[in-house]
């Protein structure tokens, strides 16, 4: 138990859907990302909010809308994904400490995507 | 900018034998070095960290020592058990950046 929990951990859905990700963190914590995890390629840094704004956006389609109603609490709307939009989509938060800087990331379990 | 780059897995190992992750790095200033862990099913989770030079990370038997002059952070176990199987990421925390760096991962396995 890591303190952030991922809601669905699997879900299929085909291309014309709209279905949303959820992702809750009870730390306490003041920033949340959104990171996409693929077969053989890096971790991808999606989206950061810092406060819920957003601070960081990875040049990610615009078929991928976050929302950060709160610092506890982002959501990761999902509307006409493609195929290649299958993966682990990984949830975490952090600290952000003195600086500006990040503290060490605590992550959620994943929601695992497919796409028909 | 930041780059984090270690060894190309996937390693295979017998039960107690010695394991070694190599991971180096670029970065400006002085970052937060990390290993995270992940297993079958799961997301990431912290297994260590250091936060500068000469610092030794260390933690269910692995350990890591932040080496500013080869730029390393290398990932050791004395003696691997078969729940050690899992992929290992190693990542970097700029100063004054949200963002972690982290490497392509390298998966473990570990046989009885």
């Amino acid at each position: 138990e890591t303190g952030v929990t991922q809601t669905p951990r699997h879900l299929v859905m085909g291309m014309t859907n709209k279905k949303s990700l959820k992702c809750e963190q009870h730390l306490g914590h003041n920033a949340m990302y959104w990171y996409k995890q693929s077969a053989k390629k890096p971790l991808e840094l999606m989206f950061v909010y810092n406060f819920k704004e957003q601070t960081e956006n990875n040049s990610v389609p615009s078929r991928f809308s976050p929302e950060c109603p709160n610092s506890s609490h982002l959501f990761l709307h999902l509307h006409t994904l493609q195929p290649e939009d299958s993966a682990l989509y990984l949830c975490a938060s952090s600290r952000i400490i003195a600086g500006g800087g990040s503290g060490e990331l605590f992550f959620g379990e994943g929601s695992r995507l497919t796409v028909l | 900018g930041d780059s984090v780059t270690q060894m190309e897995g996937p390693v295979t190992l017998s039960e107690e034998a010695f394991l070694t992750i190599n991971c180096t790095y670029t970065a400006t200033g002085y970052p937060s070095l990390f290993w995270y862990v992940q297993y079958p099913g799961e997301g990431l989770q912290l297994l260590l960290k250091a936060t500068k030079a000469d610092d030794k990370g260390s933690n269910k038997g692995f350990e890591a020592t932040y080496r500013k002059e080869t730029t390393s952070f290398h990932l050791e176990k004395g003696s691997v058990q078969v729940s050690d199987s899992a992929v290992y990421f190693c990542a970097l925390g700029g100063a004054g950046s949200y963002q972690l760096t982290f490497g392509k991962g390298t998966k473990l396995s570990v046989i009885p």
